[in-house]
C-alpha cells in the first residue's frame, strides 16, 4: 500500500524557516517524480514544487522561487521542502504527492494527509 | 501561467442526478488534464487523468472528456459519497495549475 506521511509543520514567525519531510513507503520511491502541493485555509489547491526521480530537475511556482527548496533522499525514501523567509501567505496545509509525469509535467496519483504550516507573529 | 476556470463554482444536486462540471484552460493543453475529488479535512483523490482515463478503483459513474481548452467531468448517477469539492489540474506546462474548485452539495 502506498503511504505518504508528512511531518514538520507548525507555527513560525514571518521571516522564519521550516523544513517539511515526507516519508514514503509501499512503492519504489526512486522511480517517481515527487511534489509538494499546498492549500490555504478555505482555499483551493496550489502546486508548489516538483522534483525528478534523481533530483536532476526541480520546478517551483514563482511565489516560492528563491525561498523554498525541494529535495529528496532516495536511500531514505524521503522528500523534503526547506522553506525560508516565510510569509503570512505561505500559511497552508502542505501535501506531499506522488507524481506521474508526462514530458516532465505531472499529475498526482497518491497524496499524504498533509501538514499545517502557520506563519504568524 | 495557464489559468484553469471551473464552472459552476458550486452546484446543488440530489442523489441519482447526473451532473457535469466544466473546466476551461486559458490556452490549449491537449489532453494533459486531471480531475480530483476532495472531501473536507481530507487529501485530494485522483479520479481521472489524460482528460478521460479513469484512475484504477474509481467508480465508472465518473467520466471525463475534452481536449484543447474545454473539458468536462460527469457523474452519471450521484451517490451520497460523491458530495465533495472537485478540482481540475493541467499538467501541460509549468507552473502546474488547478481550477478554483467546484463544490457539489446536497440539494
Amino acid at each position: 500500500e502506498v503511504q505518504l506521511v508528512e511531518s514538520g509543520g507548525g507555527l513560525v514567525q514571518p521571516g522564519g524557516s521550516l523544513r517539511l519531510s515526507c516519508a514514503a513507503s509501499g512503492f519504489t520511491f526512486s522511480s517517481y517524480w515527487m511534489s509538494w502541493v499546498r492549500q490555504a485555509p478555505g482555499k483551493g489547491l496550489e502546486w508548489v514544487a516538483n522534483i525528478k526521480q534523481d533530483g536532476s530537475e526541480k520546478y517551483y511556482v514563482d511565489s516560492v522561487k528563491g525561498r523554498f527548496t525541494i529535495s529528496r533522499d532516495n536511500a531514505k525514501n524521503s522528500l523534503y521542502l526547506q522553506m525560508n523567509s516565510l510569509r503570512a501567505e505561505d500559511t497552508a496545509v502542505y501535501y506531499c504527492a506522488r507524481g506521474i509525469a508526462a514530458r516532465s509535467r505531472a499529475y498526482f496519483d497518491y497524496w499524504g494527509q498533509g501538514t499545517l504550516v502557520t506563519v504568524s507573529s | 501561467a495557464i489559468r484553469m476556470t471551473q464552472s459552476p463554482s458550486s452546484l446543488s444536486a440530489s442523489t441519482g442526478d447526473r451532473v457535469t462540471i466544466t473546466c476551461r484552460a486559458s490556452q490549449g493543453i491537449s489532453s494533459y488534464l486531471a480531475w480530483y475529488q476532495q472531501k473536507p479535512g481530507k487529501a485530494p483523490k485522483l479520479l481521472i487523468y489524460a482528460a478521460s482515463t479513469l484512475q484504477s478503483g474509481v467508480p465508472s459513474r465518473f467520466s471525463g472528456s475534452g481536449s484543447g481548452t474545454d473539458f468536462t467531468l460527469t457523474i452519471s448517477c450521484l451517490q451520497s459519497e460523491d458530495f465533495a469539492t472537485y478540482y481540475c489540474q493541467q499538467y501541460y506546462s509549468y507552473p502546474l495549475t488547478f481550477g478554483q474548485g467546484t463544490r457539489l452539495e446536497i440539494k
